[in-house]
């Protein structure tokens, strides 16, 4: 099946700091990736959607100056959390559309600690 | 908005036993997808099931297999012969097939299995 990366898998940085993480699609090139936020114990909710050569769609409730996606390729999606503080901690994860097989596949999560 | 409900927080089964897993969804679209997804303790989210709306045959995938009832709006996973390895969150999930690929979670239960 399709595989999605992600970088890094776990990052602390301190507070004030801005952190990238990158989403890949490794064989397959993704018109659209998604990205996501789990709290512990919680479900996924979806922050944004990435659409390749355009601007990203936010949730309601999302900021996206805060969280700056860019999506500048077929295979590669970012996400940069800017001025990062304690409440942004997190687990992030991305997911990608195969658009030949319509399926979403996801990355393996980056764990975000910010002290 | 379609809204996904998981009414079971924990589940508990013994291994080689049967356990379902229960979900309800809200929609007023009469076609959409259906998914289960696995997120063992690694976090990796993993693909286990999907259903097709307009199909009425269940969806089975070795020991997994569903219970769709569309005008119960119902769509339940059934895990035969359970293993340790089966012991994590499930979610279930609802895609539209009119807008966009993004994916609507459950709050997910977690499943244990007592060896």
């Amino acid at each position: 099946g399709a595989v999605v990366s992600q970088h890094p898998s776990w990052v602390i940085c301190k507070s004030g700091t801005s952190v990238k993480i990158e989403c890949r699609s490794l064989d397959f090139q993704a018109t659209t990736m998604f990205w996501y936020r789990q709290f512990p114990k919680q479900s996924l909710m979806l922050m944004a959607t990435s659409n390749e050569g355009s601007k990203a769609t936010y949730e309601q409730g999302v900021e996206k100056d805060k969280f700056l996606i860019n999506h500048a390729s077929l295979t590669l999606s970012t996400l940069t959390v800017t001025s990062a503080h304690p409440e942004d901690s997190s687990f992030y994860i991305c997911s990608a559309r195969d658009p030949l097989e319509g399926g979403q596949f996801f990355g393996p999560g980056t764990r975000l600690t910010v002290l | 908005a379609q809204t996904v409900t998981q009414s079971q927080p924990e589940m508990s089964v013994q291994e080689a036993e049967t356990v379902t897993l229960s979900c309800t969804y809200d929609t007023s679209e009469s076609d959409y997808y259906l998914f289960w997804y696995k997120q063992p303790p690694s976090r990796q989210m993993i693909l286990v099931i999907r259903q097709e709306a307009y199909k009425q045959q269940n969806a089975t995938e070795n020991r997994f297999s569903v219970n769709f009832q569309k005008a119960a709006k119902s769509f339940s996973l059934k895990i035969s012969d359970s293993q340790l390895g089966d012991a994590a969150m499930y979610f279930c999930a609802y895609r539209s097939a009119y807008a966009g690929n993004m994916l609507t979670f459950g709050g997910g239960t977690r499943l244990m299995v007592k060896p």
